[in-house]
């Protein structure tokens, strides 16, 4: 009964490679949203969707594309990955954009060789 | 653009109280948060504030908001080895995803 859940948990891949993240959740919230947590904790917005529509893409690479399929489902591709993707990158989601508390999945630590 | 502070490090002995600070920029902040995360883990919500109230208490945790100096604390009263963990400070104005302090990593010593 995970509420916010995202897969895989440890993913460890080499540089160039391309590689998705998974995310769902069971909440009948209406916002999802990707966060990227690096090496010193620092936690920063990277998209935000609301009902499946782009509402936040901060200043992040092409190479990073999420895609909703519906509004429980908010995966993240990353193509040609870099050693300066390796972080910890966590889902979320809240009923409505911010103005509720978000719920976190555990997060999906990306290594890249 | 908006930006939460809070100090890096905090270190207490277990039974004192703690007190977290973070302070924000957004004048337009209509919740405030507090998340932990421990070691290996995800984000926990453990407490919100609206930006009308200026305290909350929940069990061994206080939240104090002052809005004109735009600051917010936690306080753990009667903190625990197990409280060790990174704690987040972060706001939102409404129709914003959150945005975040760079967290405080709280030590706890036995």
């Amino acid at each position: 009964d995970t509420a916010v859940s995202q897969t895989p948990k440890y993913l460890v891949t080499q540089m160039g490679n391309d590689k998705s993240i998974k995310c769902e959740q069971n909440l009948g919230h209406d916002t999802m949203y990707w966060y990227k947590q690096d090496s010193k904790k620092f936690l920063k917005i990277m998209f935000s969707y609301n009902n499946k529509e782009l509402i936040i893409n901060e200043t992040v690479p092409n190479r990073f594309s999420p895609k909703s399929p519906d509004k429980a489902h908010l995966n993240l591709h990353i193509n040609s990955l870099e050693l300066g993707d390796s972080a910890v990158y966590f889902c979320a989601s809240s009923q409505r954009a911010g103005e509720s508390e978000a719920f976190f999945g555990q997060g999906t630590r990306l290594t890249v060789v | 653009g908006e930006d939460v502070e809070q100090s890096l490090f905090l270190s207490v002995r277990e039974g004192d109280s703690s007190v977290i600070n973070c302070t924000y920029t957004d004048s337009s902040s209509t919740y405030l948060y507090w998340y932990k995360q421990e070691p290996g883990a995800g984000l926990q919500l453990l407490t919100y504030i609206f930006s009308n109230m200026d305290m909350k208490q929940d069990q061994r945790l206080t939240v104090l908001l002052n809005k004109k100096d735009k600051h917010l604390s936690l306080r753990i009263a009667d903190t625990q080895t197990g409280d060790s963990a990174i704690y987040f400070c972060a706001e939102s104005a409404g129709n914003t995803p959150l945005v975040f302090g760079k967290g405080t990593r709280l030590s706890v010593i036995a």
